[in-house]
């Protein structure tokens, strides 16, 4: 199979502080890796495209330098929130590409920031 | 441009009834669609695919779709609803092959949330 693991699942965080969420594949490898942004009621957004090795690639109207990522190996990328403020409250998914499995979506990351 | 549109927020069934979520997709080219479900603040499953090998494709927990190239649709359907069915369901089109390459080039409907009562 291809499993993909997020950590943690959900994370409360006063302004100003940053949060970081980990996406992990755990049996294989995946040079890359996707972040999602999901509303209450809403679709998923895609955020940026994460690239090991490389700089991530960031949708139109997301910050960078707001939403951190860093895909250091080919099984970890992760989503740093910097500089939190209540409207990043939101549920963040992470998925991963992995030949002919496809698409596979981590669990997701409720973060409320107060 | 392809876009993806999921026609009804909100389906009620009652359980042992027949569950119809539909999707309607617009495409340039030869699409590639999905359904995943999503249940509360969980992430997303799979739930089939459409490959171009077969019209009608079977998914997991007695789901299947039909793609209907003349009606541009991917309706979801189950003939018998289960209480553990309710949850948040996304239609999906990729912009490019089956799996969007590597660019994460899906297309996320709005959504259906399924509410099944007993």
């Amino acid at each position: 199979g291809a499993v993909v693991s997020q950590h943690p699942s959900w994370v409360i965080c006063k302004s100003g502080t940053s949060v970081k969420i980990e996406c992990r594949s755990l049996d294989f490898q995946a040079t890359t890796m996707f972040w999602y942004r999901q509303f209450p009621k809403q679709s998923l957004m895609l955020m940026a495209t994460s690239n090991e090795g490389s700089k991530a690639t960031y949708e139109q109207g997301v910050e960078k330098d707001k939403f951190l990522i860093n895909h250091a190996s080919l099984t970890l990328s992760t989503l740093t929130v910097t500089s939190a403020h209540p409207e990043d409250s939101s549920f963040y998914i992470c998925s991963a590409l992995r030949g002919n499995y496809g698409y596979t979506f981590g669990s997701g990351t409720r973060l409320t920031v107060v | 441009a392809q876009s993806v549109t999921q026609l009804d927020s909100h389906v009620s069934v009652s359980e042992g009834t027949p569950v119809l979520l539909r999707c309607n997709y617009s495409s340039s080219y030869s699409p590639s669609l999905f359904w995943y479900v999503q249940h509360p603040n969980k992430g997303l499953q799979l739930l089939l695919k459409y490959t171009s090998a077969a019209t009608l494709v079977k998914g997991i927990n007695g789901f299947e779709a039909e793609f209907k190239k003349s009606e541009t649709s991917f309706h979801l359907t189950k003939p018998s609803a289960h209480m553990s069915d309710a949850a948040e369901y996304f239609c999906v089109v990729s912009l490019s092959g089956i799996y969007g390459g590597s660019q994460g080039n899906l297309i996320f409907g709005k959504g259906t949330k399924l509410s099944v009562k007993p």
